[in-house]
């Protein structure tokens, strides 16, 4: 599975944007992009998927550069409830893949009111 | 988004007994489950992967007569942690997907599991 760098920690104030990097040299030509958080206590949250083009939901946004060796998720307003852990994960889709979900260390993202 | 939930949220049980966990698909046909285990400040690390109907996956280092997983429908799996010691105290998460490709996975919203 290829694996994702990401910040081991950031800060972010209250209603600001929040830009959260990846990096992801080694990704393949079938591995999806992943996002999930996880709050304390809780089981993993799904956030947002891609393949190449940027994606929009009610949630976030992610944006793919152009090579696929990196990806941002934005939250546009961050809130308090916004704090949590947020993994940036591969999964291969190609046949014969297992579609696993392998989680890194993720980024634990600050929020100050 | 679609909801997988988890049953017991936690469970406190004696040294050498064994704990059932179950982890269900609301409204979804999951083909495929994934047990996870938590330990604190670190990461998920995943146990096994069950398709439903068949036997599960594990992953290296996971001891599959310890750690019993069966998936005999499209919406249940078990976990089922056999003769429990402290060591096995942890945080146990499930996920489930549908069978198509390109889809999100869905976590339930754990199990913490401490052995006395």
């Amino acid at each position: 599975d290829a694996k994702t760098t990401q910040p081991n920690s950031m800060e972010s104030n209250e209603e600001e944007p929040v830009h959260l990097p990846c990096n992801h040299s080694t990704i393949s030509g079938t591995d999806y992009i992943h996002w999930y958080r996880q709050l304390p206590s809780q089981g993993p949250e799904y956030v947002i998927h891609g393949l190449t083009s940027n994606v929009n939901n009610r949630m976030a946004s992610l944006a793919i550069a152009e090579d696929r060796k990196s990806s941002t998720l934005i939250l546009h307003r961050a809130t308090l409830r916004d704090a949590a852990v947020y993994y940036c994960i591969l999964r291969d889709e190609g046949g014969g893949a297992t579609n696993k979900l392998i989680f890194g260390t993720g980024t634990l993202l600050a929020v100050q009111p | 988004g679609a909801v997988v939930s988890q049953h017991p949220s936690r469970v406190i049980c004696k040294s050498g007994t064994s704990v059932k966990i179950e982890c269900r698909s609301l409204d979804f046909q999951a083909t495929t489950m994934f047990w996870y285990r938590q330990f604190p400040k670190q990461s998920l690390m995943l146990m096994a992967t069950s398709n439903e109907g068949s036997k599960a996956t594990y992953e290296q280092g996971v001891e599959k007569d310890k750690f019993l997983i069966n998936h005999a429908s499209l919406t249940l799996s078990t976990l089922t942690v056999t003769s429990a010691h402290p060591e096995d105290s942890s945080f146990y998460i499930c996920s489930a997907r549908g069978g198509s490709v390109n889809t999100e996975a869905f976590f339930g919203q754990g199990t913490r599991l401490t052995v006395v």
